[in-house]
Formats: C-alpha cells, structure tokens, sequence
C-alpha cells in the first residue's frame, strides 16, 4: 500500500481482556517496528522485525505483550489481560530495510482500558 | 544507553518568524537521525532524514543539520506558518541496533 496501515484507529477494551493490534506495513519494506506513546510520554520501542531474523523483543514491557509477522509482512501486536497502565497510543513503523532509509509511520492505534 | 534532549520543551512564536528547535544526543555513534512532526491525536510525519556522513538537508522551508561529534542536530523553519503548529521530535539509531531513540519533543505554536 501507499502507507502504513493500523487497525483498529480506536479501541475501547475492559480491564482484562486480551486485544490485537494490527499493522499493514507498506510493501517490500522488511523492517517492521512498535511502539507506544502514552500520555504526556515520549515514544517507547517495544519491539523490532528485521526479515526473517528472530525479532527484537526487549522493548515489551511484560509477558502479557507479544508480537508476531507472518509472511514477513502483516504483523500483530498482542496484549493478553489488559490493564489500565497498558492505555496509550500503539504506533507501527516499517522501513525498507533498515537505517539508511528512514522510517514510515503509520496513525497508530489508541488503546484505552477501562 | 542512547539519550535524546530537545530544547526548548514548547515554543510559540508568531507567524512569519524563523526558528530553530534542537536535538542532542548522549552517544555520537550514530546511523542517522530523522525529524518527525505529530499533529494531535495522529502518528508521525517524517520530515527530514539525515545520515551520519551528512551534514544537513532541506525540504522546503526545512533545513536541518547534523553536527555529529558534538551530539547535536538542528531544525530551522523558515518562514513559520500556522500550519507548522505540531510537535517536531527528533530520533536517531545507535550501533549495536536498529530502532530509534527518540527526543522528548519539541511543541510548536505558531501564532496568527
């Protein structure tokens, strides 16, 4: 596609409940990235997807949070047990290939646990 | 560990003024840095990208510059306008990795 694209925009969930994330990065690009902004916070990596190499996961806050890419194209971002802290805004970003081409960022999804 | 300051934290300024927002960084062993624009409630925007071997580049009324030794960057807009009023971060990606660090961003205001 023309961009990054993330699904939901919005998501309103009850404290507990498992939710997915999706992000549809744009095509060809073998690098794909999450991360979260919460409130009045700066962006905070969660986890990175490099082609077929083992991803990056050392930006995931807990075991409640896990991440998968298949096909080396769409990924999910799952986060099991919701809670109130886990609010914020999820941001996806791929690259074509690394550092030497910037990153695209798609609109991110607002998560809000209730 | 790779830390990013950007000074000042909020600016306001009227239309027509030039500014220039700034970027430091703790670990000169950088990749690239890339300048970002948020709008409220949206994602990133990605305005300029500069790497390492390079000095500055510039878009339109953008110009940003790499002063790597030192562990800063630059972003001049010229000509400010309405429509610049965002948060500008700026990001950048250390050896030993390839995710961005990202500064603490700078609020924009740009005043009729």
């Amino acid at each position: 596609g023309a961009g990054v694209s993330q699904s939901p925009s919005n998501k309103v969930t009850e404290k507990g409940k498992d939710v997915e994330l999706r992000c549809d990065p744009i095509s060809g690009h073998t690098a794909l990235y999450w991360y979260r902004q919460s409130l009045g916070q700066g962006l905070e990596f969660l986890i990175y997807f490099q082609g077929n190499s083992a991803p990056d996961k050392s930006g995931l806050p807990s075991d409640r949070f896990s991440a998968e890419r298949t096909g080396g194209s769409v990924s999910t971002l799952t986060i099991q047990r919701t809670q109130q802290e886990d609010s914020a805004v999820y941001l996806c970003a791929s690259s074509l290939s690394g550092y030497n081409y910037g990153y695209t960022f798609g609109s991110g999804t607002r998560l809000t646990v209730v | 560990k790779q830390e990013v300051t950007q000074i000042p934290a909020a600016l306001s300024v009227p239309e027509g003024e030039n500014l220039v927002l700034n970027c430091s960084f703790t670990d000169s062993a950088i990749y690239n840095l890339q300048w970002f624009r948020q709008d409220p409630g949206k994602g990133l925007t990605s305005l300029l990208l500069i790497q390492s071997s390079q000095r500055e580049q510039t878009s339109g009324r953008l110009n940003a510059s790499l002063d790597k030794s030192s562990g800063r960057s630059t972003l001049y807009i010229a000509a400010s306008q309405p429509g610049d009023s965002a948060t500008y971060l700026c990001a950048v990606i250390t050896g030993g990795g390839n995710k961005l660090t990202f500064g603490t961003g700078t609020q924009l205001k740009v005043e009729l």
